[in-house]
């Protein structure tokens, strides 16, 4: 069973860009999550999608967006590109609701310079 | 204060040596998470846990749902267990919530 897929692996850009980020989760499993990980604010959750809705949203600008497709397949858009948005963004995915008591499984992440 | 706090920040040990990690909480959760990231970026979820203890090889975690309470521990340490260990919670719909995280270093 294939794991949960995020491409691309490395991404460089410039401020003021944008930048999609893309996640396949495991066949199946209908919920994906983001979230960003920086040295000095750790791991925070972005947002949810489940069903193609979004469920939940953590506490982040407008900047930040993502969409989920029929096939679960779910990418995160971030506009205007600021120095700080460097980071590791990493999503999971899961049979039901990550927020709910069922297991997360992680992509290896998508590791965003903006210089 | 942060609402899910672990302890220690860094750990480092020999190999052989029993570990203990902690995380203390704030608030009323409805699941309790382990995950391991090992250098590189991916993370491996561990465990998911709302009460008792669970159990898988080398590894055991616990929860006390009073206390606000949750222990890993690896029994037998190895340096491939060496990674950053982060606990998170979640509470109902609401999202999920980590904690600053846990080094641990195993030396052979």
């Amino acid at each position: 069973k294939a794991g949960v897929t995020q491409t691309p692996r490395y991404l460089i850009k410039t401020r003021g860009q944008q930048v999609t980020l893309s996640c396949s989760p495991i066949s199946g499993h209908r919920s994906v999550s983001w979230y960003q990980q920086t040295p000095g604010q750790g791991l925070q959750f972005l947002f949810e999608y489940f069903s193609e809705t979004q469920r939940n949203k953590g506490n982040f600008p407008g900047r930040f967006s993502g969409r989920q497709f029929s096939n679960s397949r779910s990418e995160m858009n971030v506009s205007t590109l600021e120095l700080g948005d460097s980071a590791l963004y990493l999503c999971a995915s899961s049979l039901e609701s990550v927020l709910s008591y069922t297991e997360a499984f992680f992509g290896q992440g998508t590791r965003l310079t903006v210089v | 204060k942060n609402e899910v706090e672990q302890s220690p920040q860094n750990l480092t040990a020999q190999e052989g040596e029993f570990i203990t990690i902690n995380c203390s909480y704030s608030v009323g959760i409805s699941a309790l998470h382990w995950l391991q990231q090992h250098p590189g970026g991916g993370i491996v979820s561990l465990f998911m846990l709302s009460s008792g203890k669970k159990k898988h090889g080398r590894l055991i975690a616990t929860i006390n749902i009073q206390e606000k309470h949750s222990s890993l521990h690896i029994t037998a340490s190895h340096p491939r267990d060496s990674a950053v260990y982060i606990c998170a919670v979640s509470r109902g719909a609401q999202k999920l919530v980590f904690g600053q995280g846990t080094r641990l270093t195993i030396n052979p």
